[in-house]
């Protein structure tokens, strides 16, 4: 298993453009999540998935979308970037079923708007 | 509402030494607690989690933590640091409700000196 793979690793924008950074998951998880990353602090949710076709904001979802149209992709959308939004992002899964479960993370894509 | 508060922003100890993260948490209900470390431009790792079982939790890479829900803590230890322990530490609570979303704290950054 891959686990989890996010890509691109790295990208530069320009304030007002838009990309989507893509995340896949191998391992039949039904529940996925996109964090963001600011220097010196936690991780902070923007939006999670608990299977396909379902979504729902998490605490910081201003400027993102996201669709799971499958079950093993989660991909993040952002329209018109801000420098706001120059971030480290981690895409995780994990598998509930009742309680709480591990989250597995992929290796981040790091973000400069500029 | 859920939060955790990690004491130290950065620890630094010689090889060879005890390891101490101090974490405190803040929770409505008897939480899950996590440890998950990132090393340099990699992805988070699950260290250990805590699920109302053992109140003495042992994870992976000699680390332990103890629940001690009197002192609302759980702090992350290790008796015997080696260099490649050096990474940032995040204590994670469950921030409840059915999407299994976790609240991070701000983390801990550990260097370990030859």
């Amino acid at each position: 298993n891959a686990g989890v793979t996010q890509t691109p690793k790295f990208r530069i924008l320009k304030i007002g453009q838009s990309m989507t950074l893509q995340c896949t998951q191998d391992m039949n998880h039904n529940y996925m999540y996109w964090y963001r990353q600011d220097p010196g602090m936690g991780l902070k949710l923007i939006y999670y998935s608990v299977g396909a076709g379902i979504t729902d904001k998490g605490e910081v979802p201003n400027g993102y979308n996201v669709s799971r149209s499958t079950t093993e992709d989660f991909p993040l959308r952002l329209e018109l970037a801000a420098p706001s939004q120059t971030s480290v992002y981690f895409c995780a899964s994990s598998y509930i079923t009742s309680g709480l479960e591990t989250q597995y993370f992929g290796p981040g894509t790091r973000l400069l708007v500029l | 509402a859920q939060s955790v508060t990690q004491l130290d922003s950065h620890v630094s100890v010689s090889e060879g030494t005890p390891v101490l993260l101090r974490c405190n948490y803040s929770s409505s209900y008897s939480p899950s607690l996590f440890w998950y470390v990132q090393h340099p431009n990699k992805g988070l790792q699950l260290l250990l989690k805590y699920t109302s079982a053992a109140t003495l939790v042992k994870g992976i890479n000699g680390f332990e933590a103890e629940f001690k829900k009197s002192e609302t803590s759980f702090h992350l230890t290790k008796p015997s640091a080696h260099m490649s322990d050096a990474a940032e530490y995040f204590c994670v609570v469950s921030g409840g409700g059915s999407q299994g979303n976790l609240i991070f704290g701000k983390g801990t950054k550990l260097s370990v000196k030859p």
